[in-house]
C-alpha cells in the first residue's frame, strides 16, 4: 500500500512530554515531509527534507524537530514547546522532481 | 507564501449527478495541481493532478481544468456514485522552481453521494 509506513496508529501522551512519530519508506525516495491534519484546516507542512542531513522549516515548525539521518527515515518529534499536539500527522515522500506526493497511513497523537 | 483557498466545504448531490470543486490559489509561480482524496479514516490519495502547460485533464469520470489568468482550478466528476464520496483536497506546487515541491493544501471538501 504504497511502501511508506508510520507507527503507531494511535498515541497517547500526557502534557509536557515529547514523543517522536516514526515515517520509513522503502520507495527510494528522495524528498519527504510531514503534514498536519486538523479538521476544516487541510494539511498544513511542518518540515519536509529533500536530501539526506538537509531539511527545511515548513509553515508550522514550532514546536516540532526532525532529523534525516537515513534516506529511508524521517521521524518527527513533537515537543513540550508545541502548544496544541493533539492531531492527526501525516508523513508523505516522493522521488525526485515534480509530481504526486505518496502519503503514509498517519498517527494520531493525542496529548491527555 | 502561497495561500490556496477552496469552495465549497461541503457538498451534497444525488447519485449520477456531476460534482464540482473550485481552488483558487496566489502564488502566479505555481505550476503542479494535484487534487487528492481521503476518505474516513484513510491516507489522502493522488486521483488526478494538472501542470501549467496544460488547460484541462480528463481521467475516466473526473476531470480537471486551469485558468492560470485568473489562478483558478476546478475538479469535476461526472456521473457520481456513492464511492466518490469523501473529503477532497486541492494543492498547489512551484515544483522545481522553488521550494522542495512543497505543497500548499486546501481547507478541504467533504463531498457526500446521495443515494
Amino acid at each position: 500500500d504504497g511502501g511508506i509506513t508510520q507507527s503507531p496508529k494511535y498515541l497517547f501522551r500526557k502534557e509536557g512530554q515529547n514523543v517522536t512519530l516514526s515515517c520509513e519508506q522503502n520507495l527510494n525516495h528522495d524528498a519527504m515531509y510531514w503534514y498536519r491534519q486538523d479538521p476544516g484546516q487541510g494539511l498544513r507542512l511542518i518540515y519536509y527534507s529533500q536530501i539526506v542531513n538537509d531539511f527545511q522549516k515548513g509553515d508550522i515548525a514550532e514546536g516540532y524537530s526532525v532529523s534525516r539521518e537515513k534516506k529511508e527515515s524521517f521521524p518527527l518529534t513533537v515537543t513540550s514547546a508545541q502548544k496544541n499536539p493533539t492531531a492527526f500527522y501525516l508523513c508523505a515522500s516522493k522521488i525526485g522532481g515534480s509530481g504526486e506526493q505518496f502519503f503514509g497511513p498517519g498517527t494520531r497523537l493525542t496529548v491527555l | 507564501g502561497e495561500n490556496v483557498e477552496q469552495h465549497p466545504s461541503t457538498l451534497s448531490v444525488q447519485e449520477g449527478d456531476s460534482a464540482v470543486i473550485k481552488c483558487t490559489y496566489s502564488d502566479s509561480a505555481s505550476n503542479y495541481f494535484p487534487w487528492y482524496k481521503q476518505e474516513l479514516g484513510k491516507r489522502p490519495q493522488l486521483i488526478i493532478d494538472i501542470r501549467s502547460n496544460v488547460g484541462e485533464k480528463k481521467d475516466q469520470r473526473i476531470a480537471v481544468t486551469l485558468n492560470k489568468t485568473a489562478k483558478h482550478f476546478s475538479l469535476h466528476i461526472t456521473e457520481t456514485q456513492p464511492e466518490d464520496s469523501a473529503v477532497y483536497f486541492c494543492a498547489a506546487s512551484r515544483g522545481l522552481t522553488g521550494g522542495g515541491n512543497k505543497l500548499t493544501f486546501g481547507t478541504g471538501t467533504q463531498l457526500k453521494v446521495e443515494l
